[in-house]
């Protein structure tokens, strides 16, 4: 079955980079039925969607306008995962971080029905 | 403040049924599909009803949704004590280019 499994540190410091990665297994990241996607969530804010990148014949990113001038999604397909960057963060980006995945076409779900396990991330010094 | 609204808390009983709503506009559920996802802290969000009122397998059928307009709607009938959670209404937006969440409502068991 899909999975998926995230990595990257717990802690980040004020003005520097959060950097995560969601390696895929049972699927691939350049599949032309999936859409692969960052969602965060915290106590204050609920769950927020961050951005996706998903592959038609070319690669394409679509991002959240919270964090557009902050954020890249890339794909790397030769270990087939996705990763996040999110730059410049403060003690509001704190959050617990989820990679997940649309499925679409005629047994997709058009949602998020594979999920990461999630990464607490704190901006802190 | 989120794009999608939702109550932010619900309650009842053991065995009682409970709605909760969800409000949008035409650019997001009044044009898209909208899913309905169920989450405990500290795990990962689970998919509880997708395209408006599609169980994916292994829900049980205890939990419905429909959607009329701009806005959508999850039942839980038959209430249970595991049933207490964060529920999340979403959608996609075609004004944003992006996935709208409403804010979560908090369902209690009492």
């Amino acid at each position: 079955q899909v999975q998926l499994q995230q990595s990257g540190p717990g802690l980040v410091k004020p003005s520097q980079t959060l950097s995560l990665t969601c390696a895929i297994s049972g699927d691939s990241v350049s599949s032309n039925s999936a859409t692969w996607h960052w969602i965060r969530q915290s106590p204050s804010r609920g769950l927020e969607w961050l951005g996706r990148t998903y592959f038609r014949f070319h690669w394409y990113n679509d991002y959240a306008v919270s964090v557009k001038s902050r954020v890249t999604i890339n794909p790397e397909t030769s270990k087939n995962r996705f990763s996040l960057q999110l730059k410049s963060v403060t003690p509001e980006d704190t959050a617990m971080y989820f990679c997940a995945r649309i499925s679409q076409g005629t047994d997709g779900t058009n949602a998020f029905d594979i999920w990461g396990q999630g990464t607490v991330v704190t901006v802190s010094s | 403040q989120s794009v999608l609204t939702q109550p932010p808390s619900a309650s009842g009983t053991p065995g009682q049924r409970v709605t909760i709503s969800c409000s949008g506009s035409s650019s997001n559920i009044g044009g898209n599909t909208v899913h309905w996802y169920q989450h405990l802290p500290g795990s990962a969000p689970k998919l509880l009803i997708y395209s408006n009122n599609v169980r994916p397998s292994g829900v049980p059928d205890r939990f419905s949704g429909s959607k009329s307009d701009t806005s959508a709607s999850l039942a839980i009938s038959g209430l249970q004590s595991e049933d207490e959670a964060d529920y999340y209404c979403a959608a996609w937006d075609d004004s944003l280019n992006g996935v709208v969440f409403g804010g979560g409502t908090k369902l209690t068991v009492l």
